[in-house]
């Protein structure tokens, strides 16, 4: 079976610190790789898609980056935190046609002090 | 663009009662798949039931039935029999079948009460 897994759960770093979080995929190949951010009692805002490893796709102009280095290997980067960039973060992948909707990881909270 | 609107931000239930989310949606795309989408407290964001648009039919999963009315582009979710578990916000879904792209609701946020 699929599994979705999502690094660190919680994390607090200081204003201008780096942030990498990662996402793997395990149980599937040339998956659809999605991040979302959701701010405290909002809704979810895409941030990044990829359908395949370099393929990166950006909704909004942001602080953050995205890489795929490897096919089931998602990461969110950035080279110096706002205060802004505060919230939850959600990996989540689907299969090419996503008939079955995303599969979401269970989040990182990222409180940038 | 295709937007999703929920126009419940907060709704409450007794336990064992029955209790309607309502979600909209606005598109010019004819194929699509709904969705809806459970986060309890814990955050993790959980599938609760999926319509295809091209099927009349509206799905059900135990206790969840959706009420799909495409020509109003509405998707409402009905749980009945509410639990305690059931406790959460829920997000409305849509994705068209020509990108694969899904947009969320705003949510609704359910509190069921003993």
């Amino acid at each position: 079976s699929q599994t979705i897994h999502q690094w660190p759960a919680t994390l607090v770093q200081p204003v201008g610190s780096p942030l990498s979080l990662e996402c793997t995929v395990e149980g599937t190949s040339n998956p659809n790789l999605y991040w979302y951010r959701q701010a405290a009692g909002r809704g979810l805002q895409l941030l990044f898609y990829s359908v395949g490893i370099g393929q990166i796709s950006s909704e909004v102009p942001q602080n953050l980056s995205a890489s795929r280095p490897q096919d089931r290997q998602f990461i969110l980067s950035s080279k110096k935190l706002l205060l802004s960039d505060s919230g939850f973060y959600l990996c989540a992948w689907s299969d090419r046609l996503s008939r079955y909707g995303y599969t979401f990881g269970s989040g990182t909270r990222l409180t940038v002090v | 663009a295709q937007t999703v609107t929920q126009s419940q931000p907060e709704m409450s239930v007794q336990e064992a009662e029955t209790v309607t989310l309502s979600c909209t949606y606005d598109t010019s795309e004819s194929n699509y798949y709904l969705f809806w989408y459970k986060q309890p407290p814990s955050r993790q964001m959980i599938l609760v039931i999926r319509q295809e648009a091209y099927k009349q039919q509206n799905a059900t999963e135990n206790r969840f039935s959706v009420n799909f009315q495409k020509a109003a582009k509405s998707f409402s979710l009905k749980i009945s029999d509410s639990q305690l578990g059931d406790t959460a916000m829920y997000f409305c879904a849509f994705m068209p079948l020509t990108n694969n792209d899904m947009r969320f609701g705003a949510g609704t946020r359910l509190t069921v009460k003993p």
